[in-house]
Parts: C-alpha cells; sequence; structure tokens
C-alpha cells in the first residue's frame, strides 16, 4: 500500500493557467508538507500543515495556496503559472514526535513542466 | 549561502570503493537525518543522529554526528550500484526542515 501518493506524476501546461496537484497520506500522520525541487535538486520546503493549521509558510508567491479538506490530503493549487514554476513538486508526511525532527515520509513527486 | 553544505556534489566510484560525504554548517542542530532518493522518486529516510559524536551503523552505510553538532558525513564501504542516487542531509535548527543540495553518486559495475 502507498503510504504517501500525489497525482498526477507527471504535469505538463502552459504559462499562465491554473493547475493544482493532490496528495493523500494513509499514514494517519498529522503533519503533511510540500516542497519543491529545482533542476539542480535543492529541496526547499514551501508549506506544511498540522491539524488543518498553516505551521510554516515559507516565502513562496501567493500564487501558490495549500487547501486541507482533511487530515490525510494536502493540495496543491498554482495560479497563473510561470515559466520558473517548472520543478519536481514533493508532498510529504509525519507525525509530530514532539522533540527532534520527524521522520517524514516523502510520495513519488509530481514533476511540473510548464511552457 | 545554503544552510547545510554538503560535498561533494558528484561522486562517481567504481563497485567495491570507500567513500565518504560530508554535510557542513554554521549551525547547530539537535539532529540531523540523511535521506537517500533514487530518480524519480522521493527521498527516504536513512538515519536520524541526534547525539554529538554518535556513529550509526547501516549495514555498509556509517553515519557520524560531529562533537559540535554542526556537521555530519556518511561513509559508504564497498560500494554497489545499487548504492547510486542522491544523498541528501537535513536538519532543523529552527523548528522548519532544511535540506543540503545533496551528493550525487554513481557507482559503476
Amino acid at each position: 500500500d502507498t503510504a504517501v501518493s500525489q497525482t498526477p506524476k507527471y504535469l505538463v501546461t502552459q504559462m499562465g493557467n491554473d493547475k493544482s496537484i493532490k496528495c493523500e497520506q494513509n499514514l494517519g500522520h498529522d503533519t503533511m508538507y510540500w516542497y519543491k525541487q529545482d533542476s539542480k535538486k535543492f529541496l526547499k520546503i514551501m508549506f506544511s500543515y498540522n491539524n488543518k493549521e498553516l505551521i510554516i509558510n515559507e516565502t513562496v508567491p501567493n500564487r501558490f495556496s495549500p487547501k486541507s479538506p482533511d487530515k490525510a490530503h494536502l493540495n496543491l493549487h498554482i495560479n497563473s503559472l510561470e515559466l520558473g514554476d517548472s520543478a519536481v513538486y514533493f508532498c510529504a508526511s509525519s507525525q509530530d514526535s514532539g522533540g527532534s525532527p520527524p521522520k517524514q515520509y516523502f510520495g513519488p513527486g509530481t514533476r511540473l513542466t510548464v511552457t | 549561502t545554503q544552510l547545510l553544505e554538503q560535498s561533494p556534489q558528484f561522486l562517481s566510484i567504481q563497485e567495491g570503493e570507500n567513500l565518504t560525504v560530508y554535510c557542513n554548517s554554521s549551525s547547530v542542530f539537535s539532529s540531523l537525518q540523511w535521506y537517500r532518493q533514487e530518480p524519480g522518486e522521493g527521498p527516504v529516510l536513512l538515519v536520524t543522529v541526534v547525539t554529538g559524536g554518535e556513529v550509526k551503523k547501516l549495514k555498509r552505510l556509517t553515519f557520524q554526528f560531529g562533537d559540535a553538532r554542526k556537521d555530519s558525513s556518511l561513509h559508504i564501504t564497498a560500494a554497489q550500484p545499487g548504492d547510486t542516487g542522491l544523498y541528501l542531509c537535513a536538519g532543523a535548527p529552527i523548528g522548519d526542515m532544511r535540506f543540503g543540495a545533496g551528493t550525487r553518486l554513481t557507482v559503476k559495475p
């Protein structure tokens, strides 16, 4: 059984479009994350949600908005896509361990290409 | 500059060789994690080191956390083609997780 799943795996779209990436975890974790991995493989956190509250919001454009309909899902909506948004986006989840950074489980990634 | 600097950025070796990759920072971390990411997949956690000077072994992989908790190293003994991948170190100095840029390892048969 897949622990953290993302759809779609590949997404090709034109500049200016609005798109969404879905993420689901079946681990019962209380925190979910979105990461962006650029062409140089640098993995950077974008958002995290804990119990439906946004607790980290890095300096990402407000064109990006996370939506969490429930504890098991954290979707990423992107408006007015730009060429620089092309990257691989990873969803992850973890259970708060109350101390050390928790073990994060990553999804397989969504490769977004903006043309 | 990145919070976590990894070196080398690229490493290509022959099967059977030993190697060490490094993760350095000017910040102190309560713990550091190492992940391996294979092409087309998400990162997978290998180990978490918590105590300064700690050494953890995972089969042929040896992880060390610096005494000052500012750096870590990963040593692989007798590398195999299956070790090929991107090795990422990560830590959370002030609450949010930060990743290094990674070391891309290629082990040739």
